[in-house]
C-alpha cells in the first residue's frame, strides 16, 4: 500500500525554526519532494531528496532517511510569508504515480 | 518560462452534464496529472499519464476518464458531472521521477 502523514497544522513565531514532518510507506521509491502551496495558488517545488542526509537551500532545508520512511522540512528565519501549506509528495510504483500527503498548514505570527 | 495551462480558472456547471478540463504543457514533459484538492483532504490524484495515450488509474478514478492524444494536452473528463465532484482541480507535469513537478493555475469547479 502507499501512504503519506504529516501533521494537519502547525504555528510558529517570526524569526523561529520549524520543522515539518513527514512519514511514507510507499511500494517502490525515487526520492521525496517538498511544495509550498500559499492560499488559493497552485504548489511550487521547494526541494527534493534522494539520498540520506540533509540538503540545504537558503532558509529552508530537508532531510531525508531512506531506512526510517522519514523527512523533515525545516524552515529558519521564519517570515510572515512563509505562512502556507507545505505539501510531502514521493513518486510510488512504476509508471511514475506523484502522491502527496495532505500538508500541513503552517501559520507564522508575529 | 516554463508553464502550465489549464483552460479555466473558475468552472460552473449543472449535474449530469459532461465536462471536459483542458491541461496543456509547454516544456515537451513525459508525465502529466491530474489531482483534486478539498480541505483537509491534500491533493488526491485522479488520473496520470507517463506517455501519449497512455494512462494510469490514480488513487480516485471513480467518474472520471482522461485522454492524452498529443504529448503536451491532457484532458480530465467528468462523464456525469455530480455535486460531490465540486471541487479544485490541478493538472501537473513533469519530466522524469526525479524532477520536480509543474502545476497549472487549477480550475475549481463547481457543480450545481
Amino acid at each position: 500500500g502507499q501512504n503519506i502523514d504529516q501533521p494537519t497544522e502547525m504555528t510558529a513565531t517570526e524569526g523561529a525554526i520549524v520543522q515539518i514532518n513527514c512519514t511514507y510507506q510507499t511500494s517502490g521509491f525515487n526520492g521525496l519532494f517538498w511544495y509550498q502551496q500559499h492560499a488559493g495558488e497552485a504548489p511550487t517545488f521547494l526541494s527534493y531528496n534522494v539520498l540520506d542526509g540533509l540538503e540545504e537551500k537558503g532558509r529552508f532545508s530537508s532531510f531525508l532517511s531512506r531506512s526510517k520512511g522519514y523527512s523533515y522540512l525545516l524552515l529558519k528565519e521564519l517570515q510572515m510569508k512563509d505562512s502556507a501549506s507545505y505539501l510531502c509528495a514521493v513518486f510510488s510504483g512504476g509508471y511514475n504515480k506523484l502522491i502527496f500527503g495532505a500538508g500541513t498548514r503552517l501559520a507564522v505570527h508575529p | 518560462d516554463v508553464k502550465v495551462t489549464q483552460s479555466s480558472r473558475y468552472l460552473v456547471k449543472r449535474t449530469g452534464e459532461k465536462v471536459f478540463l483542458e491541461c496543456v504543457q509547454d516544456m515537451d514533459h513525459e508525465n502529466m496529472f491530474w489531482y483534486r484538492q478539498d480541505p483537509g483532504l491534500g491533493l488526491r490524484l485522479i488520473y496520470f499519464s507517463y506517455d501519449v495515450k497512455m494512462k494510469e488509474k490514480g488513487d480516485i478514478p471513480e467518474g472520471y476518464s482522461v485522454s492524452r492524444e498529443k504529448k503536451e494536452r491532457f484532458s480530465l473528463i467528468l462523464e456525469s458531472a455530480s455535486t460531490n465532484q465540486t471541487s479544485m482541480y490541478l493538472c501537473a507535469s513533469s519530466s522524469s521521477e526525479d524532477t520536480e513537478a509543474f502545476f497549472g493555475q487549477g480550475t475549481r469547479l463547481t457543480v450545481v
